[in-house]
C-alpha cells in the first residue's frame, strides 16, 4: 500500500506568515491528492482536491501544488482562524490513506 | 443543503457488533460514492471503507477487512456499516462522507458530525 507522510507534524507561526506543509507519497499518485482542515472539535473540511484545485468557498490564501509523489499546501498569510490540523489524503485507488496530520498553531 | 446524519454509535464489549447508519439528504444519493472515516480520540483520520454509487463495489482498510461490511439502500438514501468482532482499537468517532464528483474517483466534500463507537469491557 502507498504510505502518505506529512511534515512537519506541528508548527507554530505568526499571524501573516507564509506557512508550508508537505505531503509525500511512497509511490506516484498523479494529482489524486486532497487537503483537509480540521479545526478543534469540528468536522474535517475539504480545502483542495486534485492537488491544486481550491474547493468552493475556501479563502484564496490557501493553495496546493505538486504531482506524482510530492505535494505542498501553502497558507500565504496565516490568520488566527487557520489554527487547525491539516491532513492530506490520496484518492487514486484504495486504500484512501490519510497523512498523519500537521497541527498549525499561532506563535 | 447537503446533510449527512450518522447514528448507531454506542458502548459495546469486545467481540460485539454494531450497525452504523448514515441518512443522507440534499443531494442525489444514488449518484455518489460514499465513505466512512474514523478518528480515535486525540488521533488522526483513518479511512475505513468506501462504496460505489450503485453499491456493487466496496473497499475496506486492512484493519477492518473481514469484520466490517459496508452497504447502501438507495431507495432510503441511507448508508450502513455493519461492524462485527469489534476490538478496543475500533473505538473512534465514525464519520460518513460524500464523494465530491458523481461516479468518479474523488475526494470527500461533505462530512457528517460523526457517531461515537466505544469498545470496552
Amino acid at each position: 500500500d502507498i504510505q502518505m507522510t506529512q511534515s512537519p507534524s506541528s508548527l507554530s507561526a505568526s499571524v501573516g506568515d507564509r506557512v508550508t506543509i508537505t505531503c509525500r507519497a511512497s509511490q506516484g499518485i498523479s494529482n489524486y491528492l486532497a487537503w483537509y482542515q480540521q479545526k478543534p472539535g469540528n468536522v474535517p473540511k475539504l480545502l483542495i482536491y486534485a492537488a491544486s484545485t481550491l474547493q468552493s468557498g475556501v479563502p484564496s490564501r490557501f493553495s496546493g501544488s505538486g504531482s506524482g509523489t510530492d505535494f505542498t499546501l501553502t497558507i500565504s498569510s496565516l490568520q488566527p482562524e487557520d489554527v487547525a490540523t491539516y491532513y492530506c489524503q490520496k484518492y487514486n485507488s484504495a486504500p484512501w490513506t490519510f497523512g498523519q496530520g500537521t497541527k498549525v498553531e499561532i506563535k | 443543503e447537503v446533510q449527512l446524519l450518522e447514528s448507531g454509535g454506542d458502548l459495546v464489549q469486545p467481540g460485539g457488533s454494531l450497525r452504523l447508519s448514515c441518512a443522507a439528504s440534499g443531494f442525489t444519493f444514488n449518484s455518489y460514492g460514499m465513505s466512512w472515516v474514523r478518528q480515535a480520540p486525540g488521533k488522526g483520520l483513518e479511512w475505513v471503507s468506501s462504496i460505489s454509487r450503485g453499491g456493487d463495489t466496496t473497499y475496506y482498510a486492512d484493519s477492518v477487512k473481514g469484520r466490517f461490511t459496508l452497504s447502501r439502500d438507495n431507495s432510503k438514501n441511507t448508508l450502513y456499516l455493519q461492524m462485527n468482532s469489534l476490538r478496543v482499537e475500533d473505538t473512534a468517532l465514525y464519520y460518513c462522507a460524500k464523494k465530491t464528483v458523481p461516479g468518479a474517483i474523488s475526494a470527500s466534500d461533505f462530512w457528517g458530525q460523526g457517531t461515537m463507537v466505544t469498545v470496552s469491557s
